[in-house]
């Protein structure tokens, strides 16, 4: 039974730089969100997808952020000139439908030195 | 934003005994869920109630919702070690997305 999966999982870079992540979802979900969680906080949506189509995209998500799930499969959250503040984990979950539970995955922890 | 928001922050119990833990939140929903997170892990899903049922059991745990109070309570019954963890609750408002609170940090003391 293969879960949600996320890759790196930790991410150290320098500020400036672009950094990509890769999430893939457990295979028959159609749904796919991606969430931010800082130290002691809750998860914080950012964006999800039903299928190929990008739906929502939170406030949270400026335009240095660029998600995209080609083909309805994995999918890409990429942060473009990285700053300080993007230093946290980045959180990938699937779901069959809305009805649903979401599935996590461990995670892409970033450090943005 | 959060809209749901745990209490209380942090919890320290003897193994045996139950913890429970709360959740307040602002907006009508259509469901609340709650999850798991052990450290430098995903969140895991525990329990799903609708906004039309007022209690909900799996295994340990148990769930209450009132919905006129907008509150809903975790217990755990007869906690173990491997309970340590943080719990959040995350309210589906029937937008297509769920928003968590800040949680509770559960440590079971042996």
């Amino acid at each position: 039974d293969t879960g949600v999966s996320q890759n790196p999982r930790h991410k150290i870079t320098k500020r400036g730089q672009n950094v990509t992540f890769r999430c893939d979802p457990i295979s028959e979900h159609n749904r796919l969100y991606w969430y931010r969680q800082t130290l002691g906080q809750g998860p914080e949506f950012l964006t999800y997808f039903q299928n190929e189509a990008q739906l929502e995209k939170s406030r949270l998500l400026s335009d240095r952020f660029s998600a995209e799930r080609p083909k309805g499969s994995f999918s890409t959250l990429e942060i473009q000139r990285t700053e300080q503040g993007d230093s946290a984990m980045y959180l990938c979950a699937s779901s069959l439908d809305s009805y649903q539970p979401q599935h996590f995955g461990d995670g892409t922890r970033l450090s943005i030195l | 934003s959060q809209q749901g928001e745990e209490d209380p922050q942090a919890l320290s119990i003897q193994e045996g005994e139950n913890a429970t833990m709360n959740c307040s939140y602002k907006t009508s929903i259509n469901n609340l869920q709650w999850y798991r997170q052990n450290s430098g892990r995903g969140l895991v899903h525990l329990i799903l109630i609708r906004s039309n049922e007022r209690e909900k059991h799996s295994g340990r745990l148990r769930v209450t919702l009132d919905t006129s109070k907008k509150s809903s309570s975790l217990l755990i019954t007869a906690s173990r070690a491997a309970d340590t963890a943080s719990y959040f609750c995350a309210t589906d408002r029937g937008d297509d997305k769920i928003i968590f609170g800040k949680g509770t940090r559960l440590h079971i003391l042996p």
